[in-house]
């Protein structure tokens, strides 16, 4: 497609719920990212792959957030046993190769646990 | 790590007014900066960014950024902002090598009709 495509564009979870959230990049962009971004705060990153390999899982807040992207496409961010802490619009990003040669985001996953 | 700062994160400006906002970072090495856009209900856009070379970088819609090395900052400057300029800024940084993006905690600026 044109952009970076991310599904749902909303979710409510009870606390203590499984979610899936999809990416799907940009078709032939080998770099992609997720964010996390708090009310009033800038994206935290979280997670990097370079196609299928996850490069940089360092931003992950807990083991209870997972992410893969199997076939070096479409990408899933789990979160296990959500807490209200979780509440956050999740964005994913990708790009040709590098970061440095921009990014393209897309319209991002508001995540409200109640 | 690489950290961000963005102040006056709520600026409030009338069509026409001059912006400037403010960013300064902490890396002492290598940097490639950027500044990103994100109106309202749309998803993070790019204005511009610096990797090398002249250090008064163009953006789109015309904005410009400047990059000076011996400041750590990279401030954003219009010199005339139109109404459709109502938006959340965005400064970020990415450094020696690493692909992640470090973003500041925005401005948002409002312009007044």
């Amino acid at each position: 497609g044109a952009g970076v495509s991310q599904s749902p564009r909303y979710k409510v979870a009870k606390r203590g719920q499984d979610v899936a959230l999809r990416c799907d990049p940009i078709s032939g962009h080998v770099s992609l990212f997720w964010y996390q971004q708090a009310l009033g705060q800038g994206p935290e990153f979280l997670t990097y792959f370079q196609n299928e390999a996850q490069l940089d899982k360092s931003g992950l807040p807990s083991d209870r957030f997972f992410a893969e992207r199997p076939e070096g496409s479409v990408s899933t961010l789990k979160i296990q046993r959500t807490q209200q802490e979780d509440s956050a619009v999740y964005l994913c990003a990708s790009s040709l190769r590098t970061a440095n040669y921009g990014y393209t985001f897309g319209s991002g996953t508001r995540l409200t646990v109640v | 790590a690489q950290s961000v700062s963005q102040h006056n994160h709520h600026v409030i400006l009338s069509e026409a007014a001059s912006l400037e906002l403010g960013c300064n970072y902490s890396y002492g090495g290598t940097v490639n900066l950027f500044w990103y856009v994100q109106y309202p209900g749309q998803h993070l856009q790019l204005l511009l960014k610096y990797f090398s070379g002249d250090p008064l970088v163009k953006g789109i819609k015309g904005f410009e950024a400047e990059f000076i090395k011996s400041k750590f900052s990279f401030n954003l400057r219009k010199p005339s902002v139109q109404w459709s300029d109502t938006a959340e800024y965005f400064c970020a940084v990415t450094s020696g090598g690493n692909n992640r993006l470090a973003f500041g905690k925005g401005n948002q600026v409002v312009v007044i009709p």
